[in-house]
């Protein structure tokens, strides 16, 4: 497909477990960026990853999440002996990092995974 | 400190009408970009429409058109004869700096159209 993709697109998991949510971005973007949304705290990025660079991981809320790129496309961002608190949409997005223009550098989403910590 | 602000409750909108989403950022970086971004019930978060810093237009993309007002630091949206399925929770975010590609986003506006 020509979008990001995600999966699973719902997980439901007990209190306790390691969860792996996976993210493909679009085919010759360059960035990716996790992102969870919860009704407490509205978008609130997690990590970007760019090229080769270090990744920027400042937006992680505990050394429980963790995310790696393999590759320089697909991500996994894995969250450890999950919290109740965890439970949130986690959206992945990519972009070209083409600065300027009419769309500059737009980060497209994809559709997100719904992770539900029991 | 928020750096983007949405503070509109609810919004019913008849069909075919306009409505404008109002939005302000805070940010000291002269180089910034402001972006719009759609989430209807499926969850998805759609792109609508881009305003950089240096942009000496207001920006346009179909219906969407932006209201950027730099010195008021207001980005408004507005949508021109509103469909129903414009229907959705709507996102302003903000970029700032050269560096920095993370996007800080405002709480939402709901949008609800009506026949």
């Amino acid at each position: 497909g020509a979008g990001v993709s995600q999966s699973p697109s719902n997980k439901v998991t007990e209190k306790g477990k390691d969860v792996e949510l996976r993210c493909d971005p679009i085919s010759g973007h360059t960035a990716l960026y996790w992102y969870r949304q919860s009704l407490g705290q509205g978008l609130e990025f997690l990590i970007y990853f760019q090229g080769n660079s270090a990744p920027d991981k400042s937006g992680l809320p505990s050394d429980r999440f963790s995310a790696e790129r393999t590759g320089g496309s697909v991500s996994t961002l894995t969250i450890q002996r999950t919290q109740q608190e965890d439970s949130a949409v986690y959206l992945c997005a990519s972009s070209s990092e083409i600065r300027g223009g009419r769309r500059g550098d737009t980060q497209y989403f994809g559709p997100g995974t719904r992770l539900t910590v029991l | 400190a928020q750096k983007i602000t949405q503070t509109q409750p609810g919004m019913f909108v008849q069909e075919k009408e306009a409505v404008t989403l109002d939005c302000t950022y805070d940010t000291s970086d002269p180089s910034y970009g402001l972006f719009w971004y759609k989430q209807p019930s499926s969850g998805e978060m759609i792109f609508l429409i881009y305003q950089g810093s240096y942009d000496q237009q207001n920006a346009t993309e179909g219906r969407y058109s932006l209201n950027f007002q730099k010195a008021r630091k207001s980005a408004n949206l507005v949508i021109s004869a509103s469909q129903l399925g414009d229907s959705a929770m709507y996102f302003c975010a903000m970029r700032e700096g050269r560096g920095n590609n993370r996007l800080a986003f405002g709480k939402g506006n709901q949008v609800v159209v009506i026949p």
